[in-house]
């Protein structure tokens, strides 16, 4: 298995606070990806990265912001968290881009109340 | 902007029976196209994938072929297993290209339960 871990696991928290996802990995790739998964949706890219400090937003970035300070992390942040911000987060890493398999993480399900 | 739709599920179906799961695609270029599959409680895993117009990918009896004509790329198993209950997904990405940032745009998933 890809060495991909995502923390929190799980966390609830009230609309207004920040909230930071934080995705590691030992595989150095190169490539790592935020999704969002949502009944009736499948899976839609938040942000992505192509390389430390080199991101870029995906179909759903209003509300988040992302940091990748070197090559093992990848964060994703709520800045203020809203209810429809309600969602499982996956996290996914590639060698490289094109159709490479992506790896994924095991995600973090965030409640916003 | 690409999209992927898949047949609506959930399907059930019984061991040893036929599977068919449909996904058609819209897209610029020519986009590589995949099928992931999620177990209960974990992350997405690639089942299999297609990257040129008339390749069959294929894994653990899962099979697909990718038809540019029709713009699909439908799952198919010829006699599935209680084990192969899950979630799959269809997926396409920007290109088999080195320079794509692998990007992928997912359909909607289709729950699958096969029972004894």
């Amino acid at each position: 298995d890809a060495g991909i871990t995502q923390s929190p696991r799980h966390k609830v928290t009230e609309t207004g606070t920040p909230v930071t996802l934080r995705c590691h990995q030992t595989e150095n790739h190169r490539y790592m990806y935020w999704y969002r998964q949502d009944p009736g949706h499948g899976l839609r890219l938040i942000h992505y990265s192509y390389g430390v400090k080199d991101t870029d937003k995906g179909e759903v970035s209003d509300g988040y912001s992302v940091s990748r300070s070197k090559t093992e992390d990848f964060l994703l942040t709520l800045e203020s968290a809203t209810s429809s911000q309600t969602s499982v987060y996956f996290c996914a890493i590639s060698e490289r881009g094109g159709a490479y398999e992506q790896y994924f993480g095991p995600g973090t399900r965030l409640t916003v109340t | 902007g690409d999209s992927v739709t898949q047949m609506e599920g959930p399907v059930t179906l019984s061991e040893e029976a036929f599977l068919t799961i449909n996904c058609t695609y819209t897209a610029t270029g020519y986009p590589s196209l995949f099928w992931y599959v999620q177990y209960p409680g974990e992350g997405l895993q690639l089942l299999l994938k297609a990257t040129k117009a008339d390749d069959k990918g294929s894994n653990k009896g899962f099979e697909a072929t990718y038809r540019k004509e029709t713009t699909s790329f439908h799952l198919e198993k010829g006699s599935v297993q209680v084990s192969d209950s899950a979630v799959y997904f269809c997926a396409l990405s920007e290109g088999a290209g080195g320079t794509s940032y692998g990007k992928l745009t997912f359909g909607q998933g289709t729950i699958l339960t096969v029972h004894p």
